[in-house]
């Protein structure tokens, strides 16, 4: 199975803070790379797809990058309702498999 | 819009059968361009892929080798929905389950989306 690997675990921040969460797969995986939302008590959200498309309906403050073995998600100014679980998954091999995930809390 | 609504038992006793179900509203089921997921979470395991059913002409299953030997996954064209069933369950298979879509499956835009809601099962007598 392929190893998601996301850094850091968790992180403090600010209203207004650029935040920058990183995965690294265990092998390639191209752009085989989603990431998604998860607030407690709800199911993950998809957020962004083949590594840098933004799902329709979600704030463009959200964006990725990176291919092959590392990627990163960037929240360019974080918002009150960003403070949630970010989780990345790929989807080059099955099983899909994600990332331990990074919660954002309020600083 | 494409829904996803999840239902069945939050408590299930040892080595019985844990059985839930997703039913759909705005796809269908039997589409030959997505694949239904049951997704697991946990706080020991993380997000973990159990398993899928696609139709392409006939009807396809694949599972995660963790839950190979007691997991199967069946679709119900007449309700438009699709089940879970996982027998021999010990406390290791408490956890929050999911149904998901599989959008663009076998492409590099393939993802997760929709989600169910999410059914917290608790395995204990």
């Amino acid at each position: 199975d392929i190893q998601m690997t996301q850094s850091p675990s968790s992180l403090s921040a600010s209203v207004g803070d650029r935040v920058t969460i990183t995965c690294r797969a265990s092998q390639s995986i191209s752009n085989y790379l989603n990431w998604y939302q998860q607030k407690p008590g709800k199911a993950p959200k998809l957020l962004i797809y083949v590594a840098s498309s933004l799902q329709s309906g979600v704030p463009s403050r959200f964006s990725g990058s990176g291919s092959g073995t590392d990627f990163t998600l960037t929240i360019g100014s974080l918002q009150p309702e960003d403070f949630a679980t970010y989780y990345c998954q790929q989807s080059y091999m099955t099983p899909q498999t994600f990332g331990q995930g990074t919660t954002v809390e309020i600083k | 819009q494409v829904q996803l609504q999840q239902s069945g038992p939050g408590l299930v006793k040892p080595s019985q059968t844990l059985s839930l179900t997703c039913v759909i509203s705005g796809d269908s089921v039997s589409s030959n361009s997505v694949v239904w997921s049951w997704i697991r979470q946990s706080p020991s395991r993380g997000l973990e892929w159990l398993g899928r059913t696609y139709y392409r002409s006939k009807w396809y299953n694949d599972y995660a080798v963790s839950v190979k030997s007691r997991i199967t996954i069946n679709p119900d064209t007449s309700k438009n929905q699709f089940s879970l069933h996982l027998n021999s369950v010990t406390p290791e298979d408490t956890a929050v389950y999911y149904c998901a879509r599989v959008l663009n499956p076998y492409t590099s835009s393939s993802r997760f989306d929709p989600w169910g809601q999410g059914t917290l099962v608790t395995v204990s007598s």
